[in-house]
C-alpha cells in the first residue's frame, strides 16, 4: 500500500481565499483523522470519521473550516476564507481501529496563507 | 479533558549515549500511550506503545516504562545513533476513546556523530 496520500504537499494563498486540502486513507482504515500542527499548540485533532461518518468536530477552530468524506477513500478538509492564522501543516492519519491503535500518518500539507 | 506535559523540549545527546522523555498525563482514566517520532518534513510516525495493564514495553534499543499512580511515562533510547535524530511525541487516550489522541508538545533529539 502507498500509506496515506496528502494533496498538495504545499499551499501558498492570499487570505480571503478558499483552500481544500485532500486526504486518501489507507484502503481498509475505518477512522480517517484530520490534525493541524503548529509551533505554539502542537498538534491538534480538528475532526475525525468512522466509516465515512463525522464522529467528533469539536477540534474544528470555526465555522471557516469544515471537512467532509463522501467515500471510504477521501476526504477533503476546506477553509473558506482562510486567514494568516491558518498558516500550519496539516496532516491527515487513517486507522483500522480509531484512537488506541496505530495512526499512519500522511506526509502532510504545508499552508501558508499570506 | 486529558492534558499531556511532555520534557524536555528539546535534548541534544553523544552517539551512543542514552536518551530519556518523560510525559505526565492528567486523566486517570487515560489507558493508551504511543509514541511517534516525527523526521523532518515528514508525518509522525509511531515507534511503540503501551497500555495500562503493562509497566514496561522494549523493542529493540527503545524501550517504555509506565507509572499508573504517579500518572507519568517515559521513552528510553539506549545506544542512539545519529539516525534518531528527530522530534518525538507522547501522547495519551482515554479508555472508550476512539478518536481523541492527545499528543505532548514534543521533543527534539539531536544526537551529535
Amino acid at each position: 500500500d502507498a500509506g496515506v496520500i496528502q494533496s498538495p504537499r504545499h499551499e501558498v494563498t492570499e487570505m480571503g481565499q478558499e483552500v481544500t486540502l485532500r486526504c486518501k486513507p489507507i484502503s481498509g482504515h475505518d477512522y480517517l483523522f484530520w490534525y493541524r500542527q503548529t509551533m505554539m499548540r502542537g498538534l491538534e485533532l480538528l475532526i475525525y470519521f468512522n466509516n465515512n461518518v463525522p464522529i467528533d468536530d469539536s477540534g474544528m477552530p470555526e465555522d471557516r473550516f469544515s471537512a467532509k468524506m463522501p467515500n471510504a477513500s477521501f476526504s477533503t478538509l476546506k477553509i473558506q476564507p482562510s486567514e494568516p492564522r491558518d498558516s500550519a501543516v496539516y496532516f491527515c492519519a487513517s486507522s483500522l481501529m480509531g484512537a488506541q491503535e496505530t495512526q499512519y500518518f500522511g506526509p502532510g500539507t504545508r499552508l501558508l496563507v499570506l | 479533558g486529558e492534558n499531556v506535559e511532555q520534557h524536555p523540549s528539546t535534548l541534544s545527546v553523544q552517539e551512543g549515549d542514552s536518551a530519556v522523555i518523560k510525559c505526565t498525563y492528567s486523566d486517570s482514566a487515560s489507558n493508551y500511550f504511543p509514541w511517534y517520532k516525527q523526521e523532518l518534513g515528514k508525518g509522525p510516525q509511531l515507534i511503540i506503545d503501551i497500555r495500562s495493564n503493562v509497566g514496561e514495553k522494549k523493542d529493540q534499543r527503545i524501550a517504555v516504562t509506565l507509572n499508573k499512580t504517579a500518572k507519568h511515562f517515559s521513552l528510553h533510547i539506549t545506544e542512539t545513533q545519529p539516525e534518531d535524530s528527530a522530534v518525538y511525541f507522547c501522547a495519551a487516550s482515554i479508555t472508550g476513546s476512539q478518536g481523541n489522541l492527545i499528543f505532548g508538545k514534543g521533543t527534539k533529539l539531536s544526537v551529535k556523530p
